[in-house]
């Protein structure tokens, strides 16, 4: 079956460790994405790519990096530089073309002890 | 870049009444309009979407508008069941090159059986 999928669905991570969450897509996407959600706020782009080995910052992009050396995947870095980490990420993507929905993962919800 | 603001942030209302939620954005070259719904567990799935040549699109009791010239537009829900209670996301997608994809803060929706 065609997906996206997020791993792992639980992190935990101690301060001042970097962490990488892992996203795959085995929908043919050309657009890839990584969301930050918190409570009140909504999601809030961190990263997007449109194409292999290109990307763009999003709104919140400090403290993250990320990497597109292949379609299918996209891994966002969480760093030891973000200063609050602790959220629930998701990570979408799309055909990358006009008027076409994105398709979601099941999120990681990342908890810095 | 685009902004999207949603209203409300949280909405109640009694099992068999309508809900409206209304979003605006500010990037007038974004010509589709997605919304989401997430449950959690289930993650986020699209349950109507619109694109920027069409006024109104209607799917059972879910209904989608757009008012191109004022730059908003609005998710309608009627005949309200328990099972609609999630957190909604709009979106707006821009049809510049990196089809980046810019959702709203989420309102919570609760229909009190």
């Amino acid at each position: 079956d065609g997906g996206i999928t997020q791993s792992p669905k639980y992190l935990f991570r101690k301060e001042g460790q970097n962490v990488t969450l892992s996203c795959e897509q085995n929908l043919n996407h050309d657009a890839m994405y990584w969301y930050r959600q918190d409570p009140g706020q909504g999601l809030r782009l961190i990263y997007y790519s449109q194409i292999v080995n290109d990307f763009q910052k999003g709104d919140i992009a400090e403290g993250y990096s990320v990497s597109r050396e292949k379609k299918e995947s996209f891994p966002l870095t969480v760093t030891s530089a973000q200063k609050n980490p602790t959220a629930f990420y998701l990570c979408a993507s799309s055909s990358g073309t006009a008027n076409t929905e994105a398709f979601f993962g099941q999120g990681t919800r990342l908890t810095v002890v | 870049g685009e902004n999207v603001e949603q209203h409300p942030s949280t909405l109640s209302v009694q099992e068999g009444d309508s809900a409206v939620i209304k979003c605006t954005y500010s990037d007038s070259a974004s010509n589709y309009f997605p919304w989401y719904k997430q449950e959690l567990g289930k993650g986020s799935q699209l349950i109507i979407d619109i694109r920027s040549n069409v006024g109104e699109k209607k799917d059972q009791r879910i209904a989608v508008t757009l008012n191109k010239t004022a730059k908003h537009f609005s998710l309608h829900i009627t005949e309200t069941q328990p099972e609609d209670s999630a957190v909604y996301f709009c979106a707006a997608k821009d049809s510049g090159g990196y089809q980046k994809v810019t959702f709203g803060t989420g309102t919570k929706l609760q229909v009190i059986p």
